[in-house]
């Protein structure tokens, strides 16, 4: 079965200063990636994803994730965060098509003035 | 990307009813996916609505628990029954986009007292 791990449940990082969120995937094949992003009292807003091609993948509002086969990684990066970047991330794969997603447990984001 | 709205937004209910959760897509969809999000927790995903046929339910969810109808190929619906403390989170539904994306409603806030 396929499982994603988020090593960091919480996160601070200085407004302005440069972000990485850690996410590691366990599946067979090449999966399905995604970042979603949620606000408090919010859904989730999908960032960015991954399915083939260019491993280095550009998303909404900055982020950036790049995929790693060999490290079984997709870890999520944004150059200068803003107060409003504060919030829950979440990993997620597939196997594409029909198949669910399988979460991450999620990493919170705290931004220091 | 899809324009998906769920219904009610929030409710608190009595331990031992049922509540029915209505999902509406603005375009047709071929799949309708059903989450829980428990406090605090990540999103786990409840079973897969199909249209025309029986939902098909992840490991841990029956039917009999969270019945599912999905009449047409812009609506699903998911019930939670029964309810006891233990069923209070946020309940969502997903639906698959281009690419094998899925994007998420708002979101159903269930407190069961």
């Amino acid at each position: 079965a396929q499982s994603v791990t988020q090593p960091d449940i919480h996160i601070t990082v200085s407004e302005g200063a440069s972000l990485e969120l850690r996410c590691n995937y366990s599946y067979g094949a090449t999966p399905y990636l995604f970042w979603y992003v949620q606000s408090p009292g919010q859904g989730l807003q999908l960032l960015l994803k991954y399915f083939s091609g260019d491993t280095l993948v550009q998303g909404i509002k900055g982020f950036e994730a790049e995929f790693k086969r060999s490290q079984s990684s997709f870890n999520l990066r944004k150059p200068s965060v803003h107060w409003s970047d504060a919030a829950e991330y979440f990993c997620a794969v597939s196997r594409g098509g029909a198949d669910g997603l399988t979460f991450g447990k999620g990493t919170h984001l705290i931004i220091q003035p | 990307s899809a324009v998906i709205s769920q219904k009610p937004s929030r409710d608190i209910c009595q331990r031992g009813t049922s509540l029915t959760i209505q999902c509406q897509v603005d375009s047709q969809v071929t799949m309708m996916f059903w989450y829980r999000q428990q406090p605090g927790q990540s999103l786990t995903l409840i079973a897969t609505a199909n249209q025309g046929s029986e939902a098909t339910y992840e490991s841990g969810f029956v039917i009999d628990k969270f019945p599912i109808s999905r009449p047409n190929l812009t609506f699903s619906t998911l019930t939670v029954s029964n309810m006891s403390p233990e069923d209070s989170s946020i309940y969502l539904c997903s639906v698959g986009g281009t690419g094998d994306t899925q994007y998420f409603g708002p979101g159903t806030r269930l407190t069961v007292l």
